[in-house]
């Protein structure tokens, strides 16, 4: 099946840096949500977004839903060492019950 | 609050048992859905249920079967486990209907070992 194109793959940063990860998809999503999975769990919902160029913020995360429909931008600002684990992102397309999930981006903080 | 629980965290299983992993959702969900998630391939759909008795195949459904008897219940079923199906699997479940919103939620995860 197909999978969305996640990057960067992983990402080791200090603590206070801001981080961006974006995903692209060759096909027109309506829906875009991004996930956090934390080590040996499932992955929570962080932010949902439902329309062309909507910008939603979660505390220090912002997530953008790309105009084209094709894409979207997760950031996080003044990163924190909870922030540790793998981001997904997910598209879904109207009227398609499942989801399309990108790869992840694993997110180290160096002490 | 969503809640998807899943029976174990860990199973540790020898080749060519029975698995059953449970999944239970206690949000009235439409759709329940099964996913293995392996380093570096993501997430994997491998049966997807939108209904009571009503399953379609996701995109690696070989080795593996499903039983949804019950709404808020959805079985994933190794029929005789191989080395190969270590992993962790993951449940989730979403609203279903027509509706824009239709966020997965997903369960804690069972990692399963078959040595």
């Amino acid at each position: 099946g197909q999978q969305l194109n996640q990057s960067p793959q992983s990402m080791f940063i200090q603590e206070g840096e801001d981080v961006s990860m974006n995903c692209t998809s060759s096909s027109i999503f309506n829906t875009w949500l991004w996930y956090k999975q934390d080590p040996g769990e499932g992955p929570v919902l962080l932010i949902a977004l439902y329309k062309a160029g909507e910008l939603t913020s979660n505390g220090r995360l912002t997530a953008q839903f790309g105009i084209t429909r094709k894409d979207s931008f997760l950031n996080i600002s003044a990163s924190i060492p909870s922030d540790v684990g793998i981001y997904f992102c997910a598209g879904r397309s109207f009227g398609n019950e499942k989801l399309t999930f990108g790869t992840g981006t694993r997110l180290t903080i160096i002490p | 609050d969503v809640k998807v629980t899943q029976s174990s965290r860990y199973l540790v299983k020898r080749t060519g048992e029975k698995v059953f992993l449970e999944c239970v959702q206690d949000m009235d969900h439409e759709n329940m859905f099964w996913y293995r998630q392996d380093p570096g391939l993501g997430l994997r759909l491998i049966y997807f249920s939108y209904d009571v008795k009503m399953k379609e195949k996701g995109d690696i459904p070989e080795g593996y079967s499903v039983s949804r008897e019950k709404k808020e219940r959805f079985s994933l079923i190794l029929e005789s486990a191989s080395t190969n199906q270590t992993s962790m699997y993951l449940c989730a479940s979403s609203l279903g209907g027509t509706s824009g919103q239709n966020i997965q939620y997903f369960g804690a995860g069972t990692r399963l070992s078959v040595l």
